[in-house]
Order: structure tokens, then sequence, then C-alpha cells
């Protein structure tokens, strides 16, 4: 199973809404990554975790908060958002950090705040 | 400026045609990463590389670590082929280009 899944595949939210984006691997990878993508701009890490443990967090806003609850998942909570925030989210996963591995990305949730 | 720049951002090919992309670096890296994300959003990895060249299929990345560039070529270029390509330089953090998007035209 070389597969990272996401859901879901699509989301729209009012700025007050909470609401939580899932990422699952079961390649017993060990880090996992959330990047966000504007339209035809590359991907912008957002949040690095290590053996289920934070490792960067890239001076994103507390709006959008990572949870790791095991090696297999990864959720980003999500709550007062901006329109701004409208964009594609994508989970990757790799064995070790990305200096050393491939990343396997997930299909990715697009999320539109109204 | 970008830590990677790419070249072409936009190219446009007939089927059958050999292409090639471009890409340079400025920060020192471990390794390079070619990604290709089709319209809908799913990236797929198709090549790490540290030195010299790889080939999968139609697909040839080569890297050149003294002069900080990398190409990726595709040989018979096909339809299925049109998506956005991106490079990724793996130094202190993950650095992304800015992707060049291919259209193959039947």
């Amino acid at each position: 199973d070389t597969e990272v899944t996401q859901t879901p595949k699509h989301l729209v939210m009012g700025m007050t809404n909470k609401k939580s984006l899932k990422c699952e691997q079961h390649m017993g990878h060990r880090a996992m990554y959330w990047y966000k993508q504007k339209a035809k701009k590359p991907p912008e890490l957002m949040f690095v975790y290590s053996y289920e443990k934070l490792s960067i967090n890239e001076s994103v806003p507390s709006r959008f908060s990572p949870e790791c609850p095991n090696s297999s998942l990864l959720n980003l909570h999500l709550h007062a958002l901006q329109p701004e925030d409208s964009a594609l989210y994508l989970c990757a996963s790799s064995q070790e950090n990305a200096r050393f591995g491939t990343q396997y990305f997930g299909p990715g949730t697009r999320l539109t705040v109204l | 400026k970008n830590e990677v720049e790419q070249s072409p951002q936009n190219l446009t090919a007939q089927e059958g045609e050999f292409i090639t992309i471009n890409c340079s670096y400025s920060v020192g890296i471990s390794a390079l990463h070619w990604l290709q994300q089709h319209p809908g959003g799913g990236i797929v990895s198709l090549f790490m590389l540290s030195s010299g060249k790889k080939k999968h299929g139609r697909l040839i990345a080569t890297i050149n670590i003294q002069e900080k560039h990398s190409s990726l070529h595709i040989t018979a270029s096909h339809p299925r082929d049109s998506a956005v390509y991106i490079c990724a330089a793996v130094g202190n953090q993950f650095y992304f280009g800015t992707g060049t998007s291919l259209t193959v035209i039947p």
C-alpha cells in the first residue's frame, strides 16, 4: 500500500465554522506533512510531524491546528478561517524527514472559505 | 528570488515530441525531486536524484551537482503527460520550484 488518503475531497465552510481535514497512510512512514497550495503556485509547507511530534511549524496562523494522534494519522483542525485560506491542502508522508526520503502525496482537500 | 527556478513556465508540444524541462537551484542540497501534478490536485513523485541520471519508462531525469542544474526529459510525449511538473530541492528545507505547465496536443 503506497497510498496517502485524504478526506474530505472538497470542503466548503463559513468563517465561523470548525472543521477538520484528515490524512492517513499505512506505509509505516514516520514523517507527515501538511502543505497549502494556491492556484498556479507551488505547495507551501505548513507543518511537519516527525515520530508523531511537531518538528516544523512554518509560522502558520493559529486558526490552523495540526494533530498527529498516531503514526498513521494526521489531522488539520480549522477554526475561524478567512476567505484567503481557500486553497488545496495537501498531505504527504515520507520514511523519515524530507531531507532523506521521497515524499508520497495525497490527492488533497480543496477548501473553500465563504 | 526563488531558491529553485524552473523553465519554461509553460510548454505546449505535439504528441510524440521530445520534451525537456529545466530546474536550477541556488542552495546546497542533498537531493532533488521531480513531481507531477495533474489538474485536480494529486501530486506524484516521479524521481528523487542525488547524482547522475535516472530513467523510468519514457521519463529521464538528470542532475549536475556542480552546475546546480537538473533536467526532466519526456520522450515520445503523449497527451496524458499533460500536467504541471515541479522540481523540489531538499536542503535545509524542501524548496519547491514554480512549476512547468505542460500541454501535449494530439
